[in-house]
């Protein structure tokens, strides 16, 4: 089965710069979506299609994807931005969605 | 508003059955794509299934594969997850999610609030 891997933390000082990856086998090749969750709160889509911002969600938040890294970035990073962040993809092969092991940004 | 409530989530014995429902309002049901996706107490998140606009594809995690059974009515604007057998493994929070269209390979952009099974003796 498709595994995407993401480190367990990621820690950042405000204003700074935050880089999230997602690594899976020829990840380029899919649709990466990118979710943020805070603490006893629902997943918030934040990118998707690799790069694509829904509406409401800060110029921030960017997304690149190929090779086998798929990465979220935070710009100007806020105290606000403290979170889980999970990656995602269909894998066609299975017919499977499949999550990210989850990444959590801690907040300097 | 676009609005997903999940609903019929409780404690459960091992080999039990539970159906959850997710009602949704705010926007037309019937054109989207439906998910359901679990989140264990202090886990990551896990895709549990899927179903199309009209039901015409129908897809589960292999570990569920058997065992739950997703539906909907769109004349209800509603989703379900009947599930059956559950197991200690099961016991997790259950979200209700929008697919961003009607592709397979879709975000999820809307999701419910959520709610707890608990498989226990």
């Amino acid at each position: 089965s498709y595994v995407l891997t993401q480190p367990p933390s990621v820690s950042v000082a405000p204003g700074k710069t935050a880089r999230i990856t997602c690594g899976g086998n020829n990840i380029g090749s899919k649709s990466v979506h990118w979710y943020q969750q805070k603490p006893g709160q629902a997943p918030v889509l934040v990118i998707y299609y690799d790069s694509d911002r829904p509406s409401g969600i800060p110029e921030r938040f960017s997304g690149s994807n190929s090779g086998n890294t798929a990465t979220l970035t935070i710009s100007r990073v806020e105290a606000g931005d403290e979170a889980d962040y999970y990656c995602q993809v269909w894998d066609s092969s299975s017919d499977r969605e499949v999550f990210g092991t989850g990444t959590k940004v801690t907040v300097l | 508003e676009v609005q997903l409530v999940e609903s019929g989530g409780g404690l459960v014995k091992p080999g039990g059955s539970l159906r959850l429902s997710c009602a949704a309002s705010g926007f037309t049901f019937s054109s989207y794509s439906m998910n359901w996706v679990r989140q264990a107490p202090g886990k990551g998140l896990e895709w549990v299934s899927s179903i199309s606009s009209s039901s015409s594809y129908i897809y589960y995690a292999d570990s569920v594969k058997g065992r739950f059974t997703i539906s909907r009515d769109n004349a209800k604007n509603s989703l379900y997850l009947q599930m059956n057998s559950l197991r200690a493994e099961d016991t997790a929070v259950y979200y209700c999610a929008r697919s961003l269209g009607s592709r397979a390979a879709d975000a999820f952009d809307i999701w419910g609030q959520g709610t707890m099974v608990t498989v226990s003796s």
